[in-house]
């Protein structure tokens, strides 16, 4: 059973870069379209983008300025870089996998800009 | 942008009674791409239904999903109490690829 875990930093300061990794275990991160997703605290869900494993992404366009996602298939996982951050990027972060829907979630981390 | 708009805000309900959740698109969604999540406090979201009206793996028949244009809709038959939580509509397509509603909270009357 596919298992997804987010990793990084919890605490991040104003104007930095946010990064997070997204480790895919029991499954292969090949032939699939793997997301990034937050959730401000007491909000609703905010897709962030996707990349397929081949390194294709797509962004949302209230963020693409600001975000670049990456994967590395010799490591199965894929990667968040959000700069120049916000007390308003303060957020749980979900990786998710799914082309149309998702369907495989991580736990999520919480990421907190403050300085 | 497709924006979507879901309904009620709230829904208080008693275990064992029926829910129906609505979610309306700003333009018309193709139901292959229209899916519903729920929510419960500290976790993940879980898929439960894709394509508009498909369970997916592992949920119960309880929940239904109908609908096809801008209009959809997503019953639970007869609550139990895990199914207290937030549901989430998600469509996908136009720029941005995913949009996702604002949420229906099912709470105990």
């Amino acid at each position: 059973q596919v298992q997804l875990q987010e990793s990084g930093p919890g605490l991040v300061k104003p104007s930095e870069t946010l990064s997070l990794t997204c480790t895919v275990s029991g499954g292969s991160i090949s032939n699939y379209y793997w997301s990034w997703i937050r959730q401000p605290p007491g909000k609703g869900l905010e897709w962030i983008g996707n990349i397929y494993y081949s390194g294709s992404t797509n962004y949302n366009p209230s963020l693409k300025s600001r975000v670049i996602i990456s994967v590395d298939t010799s490591k199965n996982q894929f990667s968040l870089k959000l700069n120049s951050v916000t007390a308003a990027d303060t957020a749980v972060y979900y990786c998710a996998r799914g082309l149309t829907s998702l369907n495989v979630w991580g736990r999520g981390t919480l990421v907190t800009v403050s300085s | 942008e497709i924006v979507l708009t879901q309904s009620p805000g709230t829904l208080s309900l008693s275990p064992g009674e029926r829910a129906t959740l609505s979610c309306r698109a700003s333009q018309s969604v193709s139901s292959s791409y229209l899916a519903w999540y729920q929510q419960k406090p500290g976790q993940a979201p879980r898929l439960l239904i894709y394509g508009a009206s498909n369970r997916a793996t592992g949920i119960p028949d309880r929940f239904t999903g109908s609908g096809s244009g801008t209009d959809f809709t997503l019953t639970i038959s007869r609550l139990e109490p895990e199914d207290f939580a937030v549901y989430y509509c998600q469509q996908y397509g136009n720029s941005p690829i995913f949009t996702f509603g604002p949420g229906t909270k099912v709470d105990f009357k």
